[in-house]
């Protein structure tokens, strides 16, 4: 079944403890990026990646790190977690890094940082 | 910038009437416009998308037409089920890397 899975769905952390929150497609697909979403606010873009090796911010990417050793997966690292963190965190993946593109989303991993 | 606004919610919705979720936009150029739904606990996943102006997309009885004189791209349902309860989410892609999303319009329906 193609996918995009997250791990893990739920995490309560304390501030400044580094964390990873992992993300990987099983469909060969270039694209990955990662969103937060907070009410009122929408889907906001961290980063992104249009192959391996190869990552750009997006609008709020402050806080936070990525990589892209290999094409299925695109862990988001939190190096020193801070409250204004907490929100509900979605990995996506598309075929293409061109926008006309569906995005496939994982069920998303809900942070808390206290 | 490019950007997207949608009507707020939380839309409530008696099973079988009508739906209209407004959806309207900014953009350089001629962007590509989405439609994405997230059933609770889930992922988003795509619902319809149109690529240029005039271009009507549709999914599971959900149609939006791409207005370019209003910037528009209002999502419609003759008759909404319960299980059309949801957030509806309207983006748009104009080049480069990324997709701009609205906030999300949450439709309650009820039985």
């Amino acid at each position: 079944e193609a996918q995009v899975t997250q791990n893990p769905r739920y995490l309560i952390t304390v501030t400044g403890k580094k964390l990873t929150v992992t993300c990987s497609q099983n469909m060969n697909h270039e694209y990955m990026s990662w969103y937060r979403q907070d009410p009122g606010l929408g889907l906001r873009q961290i980063y992104y990646s249009m192959n391996v090796e190869v990552t750009d911010k997006g609008d709020v990417p402050e806080g936070y790190k990525v990589s892209r050793k290999e094409k299925r997966n695109f862990p988001l690292i939190l190096e020193s977690p801070s409250p204004n963190q907490t929100s509900l965190y979605f990995c996506a993946s598309s075929l293409s890094p061109a926008g006309n593109y569906e995005q496939y989303f994982g069920p998303g991993t809900r942070l808390t940082v206290t | 910038g490019d950007s997207v606004t949608q009507m707020e919610g939380p839309v409530t919705l008696s099973e079988e009437a009508c739906l209209t979720i407004n959806c309207t936009y900014t953009a350089t150029g001629y962007p590509s416009l989405f439609w994405y739904v997230q059933y609770p606990g889930e992922g988003l996943q795509l619902l319809l998308k149109a690529t240029k102006a005039d271009d009507k997309g549709s999914n599971k009885g959900f149609e939006a037409t791409y207005r370019k004189e209003t910037t528009s791209f209002h999502l419609e349902k003759g008759s909404v089920q319960v299980s059309d309860s949801a957030v509806y989410f309207c983006a748009l892609y104009t080049g480069g890397f990324k997709t701009i999303f609205g906030a999300g319009t949450r439709l309650f329906v009820k039985a």
